[in-house]
């Protein structure tokens, strides 16, 4: 069954630039008609919709963090990579990344990285 | 402020049934856009739970079901169990903004 694992810095500087890597394992990113998103979830509150790719490089975004997001795709790597830049203490938050098909729903997860911003 | 609405908790003994509802507005379940339930264990990501308003995913207990009328969207938990303590997120389409995929701000259940 697919797997998914985040990676990247636990830290980041307020104003620098989040870099998140989520790699899929147990099929090929581009077997199946499915979406590759990002979610995140500041601790104690509710789950935020990133956006999503497709593997043909097509984005959607959330228009609130849309003119902060890039969210990629190497399909040699079966990997897919999220780029948030400007941040700030409101972007600490625990990152998840998953698997959608044509209904949008979430399934499975990966289990989450917490990135921090401070100085 | 979530888009789509829930209860912040519910609450209830071993055995019996509850109730999370799930109310959101003419741009996401009122414009027949489906609705997703999941399930988030302390300390652990979340999980799907219901799919496409009343499907549930192979390894998910018949305890659990999912409905969606109009603009409200509820799921249910019969035979509570003490392992059913968890947070508990609908999720759905939003037409309004350029669109986005939106979460309900999450239910607390707690079995007393």
């Amino acid at each position: 069954q697919v797997q998914l694992q985040e990676s990247g810095p636990g830290l980041v500087k307020p104003s620098q630039t989040l870099s998140l890597t989520c790699t899929v394992s147990g099929d090929s990113i581009t077997s199946g008609y499915y979406y590759w998103s990002w979610i995140r979830q500041p601790a104690g509150k509710g789950l935020e919709w990133i956006g999503r790719i497709y593997t043909s490089g097509s984005t959607n975004y959330n228009p609130s963090l849309k003119s902060r997001v890039t969210i990629s795709v190497d399909t040699s790597k079966d990997q897919f990579s999220l780029r948030l830049t400007s941040v700030t203490a409101a972007d600490t938050a625990v990152y998840y990344c998953a698997r959608s098909d044509r209904d949008y729903y979430f399934d499975p997860w990966g289990q989450g990285t917490l990135v921090t911003v401070s100085s | 402020q979530s888009v789509l609405t829930q209860p912040p908790s519910v609450s209830g003994a071993p055995g019996q049934r509850v109730t999370i509802s799930c109310t959101g507005s003419s741009s996401n379940l009122g414009a027949g856009y489906v609705v997703h339930w999941y399930q988030q264990l302390p300390g652990t990501a979340p999980r799907l739970l219901i799919y496409t308003n009343s499907n549930r995913p192979s390894g998910i207990p018949d305890r659990f079901s999912g409905s969606k009328s109009g603009t409200s969207a509820s799921l249910a938990i019969t035979g509570l169990q003490v392992e059913d303590e968890a947070d508990y997120y609908c999720q759905s389409f939003d037409s309004s903004l350029s669109g986005s995929e939106v979460f309900g701000g999450g239910t607390k259940l707690t079995v007393l």
